[in-house]
């Protein structure tokens, strides 16, 4: 059971826009910790796409954008490509456990 | 460019006992704290503990308090895991990962993969 709340898939077609969330709650995305957004693809280990929320480190394709409000944050991403797919996970900090990481269960991506 | 490169991941028997390696290179290592995050196959990412830059506080979740042990070696650039008492439930790919200091992104390592079975 993850702390922080994912979709467990989202699909769509080449050049069409889909959304992630990431439902937390008050001790971690709602305490206002930096969200970060990794994409994992089999095999290989988790690469940021977004981090402190809204932020592409170099690199990253502009279509990938992040927000957040309240509780939850979003990782969108527009114009799909094929390459895109892949396992989406969100990570945060949680005031609960000093030093602690949360993250989702993890969104697979199936561009069709 | 910040590096980290982990080893030490192999094949053990249930109740044995491992010690990764994390080391580190592109950035002043005493500054950052560190964390460990494994990931057991087809699941997703756990965070298993957590060491300050001069390696005087460890953060770590119940579920490994006592069995999995975080240590650095500041003078080395390298960060440890002791794995002790292991069980089948802690295979998993274990990734060494920068925590940063400000906003920015966290930097992972290519992880090293440890099998509990007999």
């Amino acid at each position: 059971q993850s702390v922080l709340t994912q979709p467990p898939s989202v699909s769509g077609a080449p050049g069409q826009r889909v959304i992630i969330s990431c439902a937390g709650s008050g001790s971690n995305i709602g305490a206002n910790f930096d969200v970060h957004w990794y994409r994992q693809v089999p095999g290989t280990a988790p690469k940021v796409v977004i981090y402190s929320d809204t932020n592409r480190p170099s690199g990253v394709p502009d279509r990938f954008s992040g927000s957040k409000s309240g509780t939850s944050a979003s990782l969108a991403i527009t114009g799909l490509q094929a390459e895109d797919e892949g396992n989406y996970f969100c990570q945060t900090y949680d005031s609960s456990l000093t030093g602690s990481w949360v993250f989702g269960g993890g969104t697979k991506l199936t561009v069709l | 460019e910040v590096q980290l490169l982990e080893s030490g991941g192999g094949l053990v028997s249930p109740g044995g006992s491992l010690r990764l390696s994390c080391v580190a290179s592109g950035f002043t290592f005493s500054d950052y704290t560190m964390t460990w995050v494994r990931q057991a196959p087809g699941k997703g990412l756990e965070w298993v503990s957590s060491i300050g830059g001069s390696g005087d506080t460890t953060y770590q979740p119940d579920s490994v308090k006592g069995r999995l042990i975080i240590s650095r070696d500041n003078s080395k650039n390298t960060l440890y895991l002791h794995l002790n008492s292991l069980r089948v439930e802690d295979s998993a790919i274990y990734y060494c990962a920068r925590v940063p200091i400000s906003v920015g992104p966290p930097d992972w390592g290519q992880g090293t993969l440890v099998t509990v079975s007999s």
